[in-house]
């Protein structure tokens, strides 16, 4: 199947930098990226679609200029989480799907573990 | 508006045993359907796709169905072993949408 990389894998921060965390499809040209976060034992949270030279949609209480997102090309997605705060700790997944093996098929990077202290 | 339902919530099976993970959704227009496995502290992996007009999809030992019209899925693991131990998410696309839309998952544990 096609893989997608998150960058970094573990992140600490103090309170009021921003963090930037990258997406990249490896081996496909990714036409829509998402971005989502999950809190202990609980399911995906989407916060934002993107599609690649657009704008990103954001999901509804999501703060778009707290999460800032930004799909440069086909293979790479940026989520910048900026001034973070305590409870912006979180594991945040981004997912990637474009035409891979004549599928539909979305993929899912690592993750990436966000502590702010 | 699109929900999906995992049952159960958790599952504790020795080693060996054939087991069934259900999955429903409210909404039949689906465009596809997902299984995903996650790892504790990982992201998803995905297992199994199956299109809105297939009705099955197998994979080594798994085998996902589709039942469009009454809103299920099952995702059947034959001879489970311990490293099949993790969370199991079932994701619907909607027919008109983007977005996919994520039950709470199963928790499996297999015993050795």
């Amino acid at each position: 199947g096609a893989v997608v990389s998150q960058h970094p894998s573990r992140v600490i921060c103090k309170s009021g930098t921003s963090v930037k965390i990258e997406c990249r499809s490896l081996d496909f040209q990714a036409t829509t990226m998402f971005w989502y976060r999950q809190f202990p034992k609980k399911s995906l949270m989407l916060m934002a679609t993107s599609n690649e030279g657009s704008k990103a949609t954001y999901e509804q209480g999501v703060e778009k200029d707290k999460f800032l997102i930004n799909h440069a090309s086909l293979t790479l997605s940026t989520l910048t989480v900026t001034s973070a705060h305590p409870e912006d700790s979180s594991f945040y997944i981004c997912s990637a799907r474009g035409l891979v093996d004549m599928s539909d098929t979305q993929y899912f990077g690592p993750g990436t573990r966000l502590t702010v202290l | 508006k699109q929900e999906v339902t995992q049952i159960p919530a958790a599952l504790s099976v020795p080693e060996g045993e054939n087991l069934v993970l259900n999955c429903s959704f409210t909404d039949s227009a689906i465009y596809n359907l997902q299984w995903f496995r996650q790892d504790p502290g990982k992201g998803l992996t995905s297992l199994l796709l199956i299109q809105s007009s297939q009705r099955e999809q197998t994979s080594g030992r798994l085998n996902a169905s589709l039942d469009k019209s009454s809103g299920r899925s099952t995702l059947y693991i034959a001879a489970s072993q311990p490293g099949d131990s993790a969370t199991y998410l079932c994701a619907v696309r909607p027919r008109y949408g983007n977005k996919l839309v994520f039950g709470a998952g199963t928790i499996l544990r297999v015993k050795s």
